[in-house]
Parts: structure tokens; C-alpha cells; sequence
């Protein structure tokens, strides 16, 4: 079985710019989290999908948001990029919400 | 609130030596607790996990795990390092559908 994928593996902005970044879960997983990875916070929850609703939310500003489709795939948009939103964006998927993470190898995103 | 603490920042041992890495946790309710390691330009891989039953966990390369419900720990240990053990290491506990929340991690170092 194909582990989860995301695209792209890395991407370089400027400040004000917007991002998308795109995570392919497991096939037969539904739930697709996402995670902040920085050397300074450590990893921290963005936030969690189930059949395409936002469950669970982080602490993160309102201009972090995501997405997820029928097919489970999800999206994660930030906007108006600042400088300390480079980091590795992790996403995992899970069969249901309450079973093993399996995660993806991130997107390394590096704001200048 | 819930959290993860993972004692030590950097732990190095000798090959062959007993691995020992720290993790104690703080929750309201039974949680659900993870290891998972990360590689350089990776994302994370899982080690283990408890959720309920036996308190020892065995997991994969020869790392296991056990829940201590009265110290809230799960220390993180292998018999014999090997050189290819060095990575980072992450505790996480789950108490929340789709969320983990992560210590800082301890990154191991394997000396010849």
C-alpha cells in the first residue's frame, strides 16, 4: 500500500504571498491531520478532517486553513505568509480518527 | 490540558549500550501514547504505541515501551544501540480524536 504523499516537497515564498499544500492519505484512511514542524515550537497540531469536516482545531491564526475532499485528499492554505511560517508541514492519515497516524514526508516551506 | 515531556534534549550512547530515552505525560483521562522517529528529511515513522491492555509495548527494531500509569511515564528503551538508531525521537500522547500532542523530542546520538 502507497504510504501518504504530499505535494510539493518543497516551496519557497515571499512575505504576503499565499500557500497551498496538498496531502494524499493512505488509501481507505479519512482522517488526514496536519502538523507545524519548527526547531523553536517543536510539532504542533494545525489541525484534523474527517469525512470532509474539520474536527479538531490548533492554535494557529485564522490564516491557516485546510480542506478535504470526498476522495479524503486534503489541502492546507496559509495566507499572507509571514516569515515565521517556514517550517515542515507534516500530514498524517488515519483509518478513523482515533487510530494510528501514519505520517507523510512534509513539505519543507521557507518564507524570505 | 494535556502534555508531553521529554527529559533530555540530546542523549548519546555507545554502540551496544542500553538505550534509555525519557517521556512522562500529563492527562486527565486515559490517554493513548506513541513513539515515533524521525530520520534527517523525513517524516515521522511509528515506533509504538499503547492505547489499552499489556503495559509493555514491543515495537519495531528492537525498541519497546512501557506504561507506567503511576509515574505517567513511557520510557522509550533498546537492549543494544545500533549506529543506525540515531534520529530523533518523539513522545506523543492522544486524547483528542486526530490530534497528538508531542514532547519536544531527544535526539540520539550513536558513538562508535
Amino acid at each position: 500500500k502507497a504510504g501518504v504523499t504530499q505535494t510539493p516537497r518543497y516551496l519557497i515564498k515571499t512575505r504576503g504571498q499565499q500557500v497551498t499544500l496538498s496531502c494524499s492519505p493512505i488509501s481507505g484512511h479519512r482522517s488526514v491531520s496536519w502538523y507545524q514542524q519548527t526547531p523553536g515550537q517543536g510539532l504542533q497540531f494545525l489541525f484534523e478532517y474527517f469525512s470532509e469536516t474539520q474536527r479538531n482545531k490548533g492554535n494557529f491564526p485564522g490564516r491557516f486553513s485546510g480542506r478535504q475532499f470526498s476522495n479524503s485528499r486534503s489541502e492546507m492554505n496559509v495566507s499572507t505568509l509571514e516569515l515565521g511560517d517556514s517550517a515542515l508541514y507534516l500530514c498524517a492519515s488515519s483509518v478513523s480518527r482515533w487510530d494510528t497516524q501514519y505520517f507523510g514526508p512534509g513539505t519543507r516551506l521557507t518564507v524570505l | 490540558a494535556q502534555s508531553v515531556t521529554q527529559l533530555g534534549s540530546h542523549v548519546s550512547v555507545s554502540e551496544g549500550a542500553l538505550v534509555l530515552l525519557r517521556c512522562n505525560y500529563s492527562s486527565s483521562v486515559p490517554p493513548y501514547l506513541f513513539w515515533y522517529v524521525q530520520y534527517p528529511n523525513q517524516g515521522l515513522q511509528l515506533l509504538l504505541k499503547y492505547t489499552t491492555g499489556a503495559t509493555l509495548v514491543k515495537g519495531i527494531n528492537g525498541f519497546e515501551a512501557e506504561f507506567k500509569k503511576s509515574e505517567t511515564s513511557f520510557h522509550l528503551t533498546k537492549p543494544s544501540a545500533h549506529m543506525s538508531d540515531a534520529a530523533e525521537y518523539f513522545c506523543a500522547v492522544s486524547v483528542e480524536g486526530g490530534k497528538l500532542i508531542f514532547g519536544q523530542g531527544t535526539e540520539l546520538s550513536v558513538k562508535p
